[in-house]
C-alpha cells in the first residue's frame, strides 16, 4: 500500500512570491492535515480537510490556505511569502472514524530567500 | 485548552539499557494520546496510541507506553534501547473543541533520543 506522498520535495522561493505544495493521501483516507515544522518549534497545526471541506485551522494568517479535491488529495497555498515561512511542511492523512492515527508524508522543504 | 508537554529536549541512553521518553498532557475529557517518531529528513511515523482500555499500550519496534490518569502522563518506554532508535520523538493529543466537535492534533515540542553504542 502506498503511503502519503508530497511534492515537491524541495521548493525555493523569494519573498513576496506564492508557493503551492501538494499532498496525496493513502488510498481510502478522507482526512488530510497540514503542519508546519520550523526549526526548534515542533509541529504547528495549519489546516484540516475532510471530505472536501476545511474543518479546522490553526493560528496562521489567511495567506495560508488550501483545498481538498474530490479524490481527497490536497494542496496548500502560501501567498506573499515571508522569510519566516521557511520550514518543513508535513501532510498527514487519516482514515474515517474509528481510526485516529495520522500517517505522515516525507514533507516539502520550503526555503524563502 | 488541551496541551501536551515533553519536558526533556534530549535523552541519552546506552545501548541495551531501558529508555523512557516523558510526556504529560492536559485535557478536558478522555484523552486520545499518540506517539510518533521522526528520523532525519523524514516525515513522522506512528508508533502507538491510547484511546481506552489497558493502561499499557504496545506499539511498533518494541516500544510501549504507559497511560497514567492520576499523573496525566503517557511516557514512552522500551526495555532495551538500540542505536537505531536514535531519532526525534513526538507525543500528541487529540483536542476536541467547539460545539461542532471539530478537533485537531496537538504535538509536543519533541524529544531527541540518542542511544550510545
Amino acid at each position: 500500500e502506498a503511503g502519503v506522498t508530497q511534492s515537491p520535495t524541495h521548493l525555493i522561493k523569494t519573498r513576496g512570491q506564492q508557493a503551492t505544495l501538494r499532498c496525496s493521501p493513502i488510498s481510502g483516507h478522507t482526512s488530510v492535515y497540514w503542519y508546519q515544522q520550523a526549526l526548534g518549534l515542533g509541529l504547528q497545526f495549519l489546516l484540516w480537510y475532510d471530505e472536501g471541506e476545511e474543518r479546522n485551522r490553526g493560528n496562521f494568517p489567511p495567506r495560508f490556505s488550501g483545498r481538498q479535491f474530490p479524490n481527497y488529495s490536497s494542496e496548500l497555498n502560501v501567498n506573499a511569502l515571508e522569510l519566516e515561512d521557511s520550514a518543513l511542511y508535513l501532510c498527514a492523512s487519516r482514515a474515517r472514524a474509528p481510526y485516529n492515527e495520522q500517517f505522515f508524508g516525507p514533507g516539502t522543504r520550503l526555503t524563502v530567500l | 485548552a488541551q496541551s501536551v508537554a515533553q519536558p526533556e529536549d534530549q535523552v541519552n541512553v546506552a545501548e541495551g539499557n531501558p529508555l523512557t521518553v516523558k510526556c504529560t498532557y492536559s485535557v478536558s475529557g478522555n484523552p486520545y494520546l499518540f506517539w510518533y517518531v521522526q528520523y532525519p529528513n523524514r516525515g513522522l511515523q506512528f508508533l502507538l496510541k491510547y484511546i481506552t482500555g489497558d493502561n499499557l499500550v504496545k506499539g511498533s519496534y518494541g516500544f510501549e507506553a504507559e497511560f497514567n490518569k492520576s499523573q496525566t502522563s503517557f511516557h514512552l518506554k522500551k526495555p532495551s534501547a538500540l542505536v537505531s532508535d536514535s531519532a526525534l520523538y513526538f507525543c500528541a493529543v487529540r483536542d476536541i473543541s467547539g460545539a461542532s466537535g471539530t478537533y485537531k492534533y496537538i504535538f509536543g515540542t519533541g524529544t531527541r533520543l540518542k542511544v550510545l553504542a
